[in-house]
């Protein structure tokens, strides 16, 4: 089982600053990565696939790079609404799919 | 726009069944590349992937929860199920449905149902 470790636990930042949020893979993953948003009583939401693609009707404020075992979220000028907890999630090797234990960003 | 809500009991006492039921709307089940997946979120375990399955039948399991996983899908009705054996406390999560399309990730999520398992 491919194991996602993602770091920090907690990043504290202000609106209009850059989130840089990290995953690692246990072994590579290729670019078979997926970033997820998690606000307070929502559902997880799609934002980038394949490592760097941004899903449908997501900002291009939100980047993701990376391929193997070293992946990077990136969030340029942080809105309000931008604040919550972030998934990586990998499809390379399955079963089974498996996800990072997630990011908190929080307002400073 | 396809939207899916999941429904179930809410409380089960352990030892027993789970039996919960996403029913899909705005898209039909049966489209060839959709497959449609159960994921479960907990304080301790994070977000688990327990099983994904297509309309013609083919399902694929988590190896740690294989034993205890059931699934189904009516085409006629455009849902599918998940069944969950011999509960315990560890089983307590918020569960999901989502569209996971080609077997790639997980595009579209219900908003979630809170199962308790206690006595």
């Amino acid at each position: 089982e491919i194991v996602l470790t993602q770091s920090p636990a907690t990043l504290s930042l202000s609106p209009g600053e850059t989130a840089t949020l990290s995953c690692r893979a246990s072994r590579t993953v290729n670019s078979y990565l997926a970033w997820y948003q998690q606000k307070p009583g929502q559902a997880p939401r799609l934002l980038i696939y394949d490592a760097s693609t941004r899903a449908t009707g997501i900002p291009a404020r939100f980047s993701g790079s990376g391929s193997g075992t070293d992946f990077t979220l990136t969030i340029s000028s942080l809105e309000p609404e931008d604040f919550a907890v972030y998934y990586c999630q990998q499809r390379s090797n399955w079963p089974p799919f498996t996800f990072g234990q997630g990011t908190k960003l929080e307002i400073k | 726009q396809v939207l899916l809500q999941e429904s179930g009991p809410g409380l089960v006492k352990p030892s027993e069944t789970l039996s919960l039921t996403c029913n899909v709307s705005g898209d039909s089940i049966s489209t060839t590349n959709y497959y449609w997946g159960w994921i479960r979120q907990t304080p301790g375990m994070g977000l688990e992937w327990i099983a994904t399955l297509h309309h013609t039948g083919n399902t694929f399991y988590n190896p740690s929860l294989k034993s205890r996983v059931t699934t189904s899908v009516d085409t006629s009705k455009n849902l599918f199920s998940l069944t969950l054996t011999s509960l315990t406390a560890a089983d307590t999560a918020l569960y999901f449905c989502a569209r996971h399309t080609g077997l790639r990730y997980f595009d579209s999520w219900g908003q979630g149902t809170l199962v308790t398992v206690s006595s």
